[in-house]
């Protein structure tokens, strides 16, 4: 699986956007991207994935570029409640789907 | 839809003793995987199994780690004779199959403290 790579930490003002990047410079055709948080120790929390259009739901959008080696996550409201730790993981379904965490990027929402 | 359920959510043992920690996966899905987190880490995949069958063990330790997901109740993950080094949070994922657009949904894990 590629691998990623992500600013260890952001700030965000609450009511504001939140531009989450993440660098996937070595992912193949095949490997989507995925994106979860974990809030606080809590068990991780799903967010969005893609292969290569851009995607959205409830929770935020997923922005990948052209040529697949970035992305970027962003959450068009953010809110108190988004402070946790993002993480963008590449993943190739053949791989048993086993994912590989990096680190993430610690996003503290501030009022 | 229940979640993903672990239990215990937070479990104390003595070195040398066992520690069985249960995974109940979403209905509906029968893959099941176990990562484990260390304080101020992000997670490691351990094992990865479907009903009966362990499918990738590849992060899971050789010795004193086992993991099972029998045909019917919950997935066990397994630690005889503990260590302080086994003090983690232990979580537990589900999906319903290996396609490319299913994503895995995790409990809220179980804290295993060793004293």
């Amino acid at each position: 699986d590629a691998k990623t790579t992500q600013p260890p930490s952001m700030d965000c003002a609450e009511g504001r956007a939140a531009n989450l990047p993440c660098n996937h410079s070595t992912i193949s055709g095949n490997e989507y991207v995925y994106w979860y948080r974990q809030i606080h120790s809590q068990g991780p929390q799903y967010i969005i994935h893609g292969l290569k259009n851009n995607e959205t739901n409830e929770m935020a959008s997923l922005i990948i570029t052209e040529d697949r080696k970035s992305s970027t996550l962003i959450l068009p409201h953010a809110t108190l409640r988004d402070t946790a730790v993002y993480y963008c993981i590449v993943l190739n379904a053949g791989n048993n789907r086993k994912l590989i965490w990096g680190l993430g990027t610690s996003l503290a929402v501030n009022p | 839809n229940a979640g993903v359920m672990q239990n215990p959510r937070h479990l104390v043992r003595r070195r040398g003793q066992e520690a069985r920690l249960r995974c109940s996966p979403m209905k509906g899905h029968s893959h099941v995987y176990w990562y484990r987190q260390l304080p101020e880490e992000g997670l490691k995949f351990m094992v990865y199994l479907q009903k009966e069958n362990i499918i990738d063990e590849s992060g899971m330790p050789k010795e004193r780690f086992s993991a099972e997901f029998p045909k019917e109740g919950p997935s066990i993950l397994r630690i005889q004779q503990v260590v302080r080094g086994d003090s983690a949070a232990y979580f537990c994922a589900s999906s319903p199959r290996t396609g490319d657009n299913t994503e895995a949904f995790f409990g809220q894990g179980t804290r295993l403290t060793v004293v």
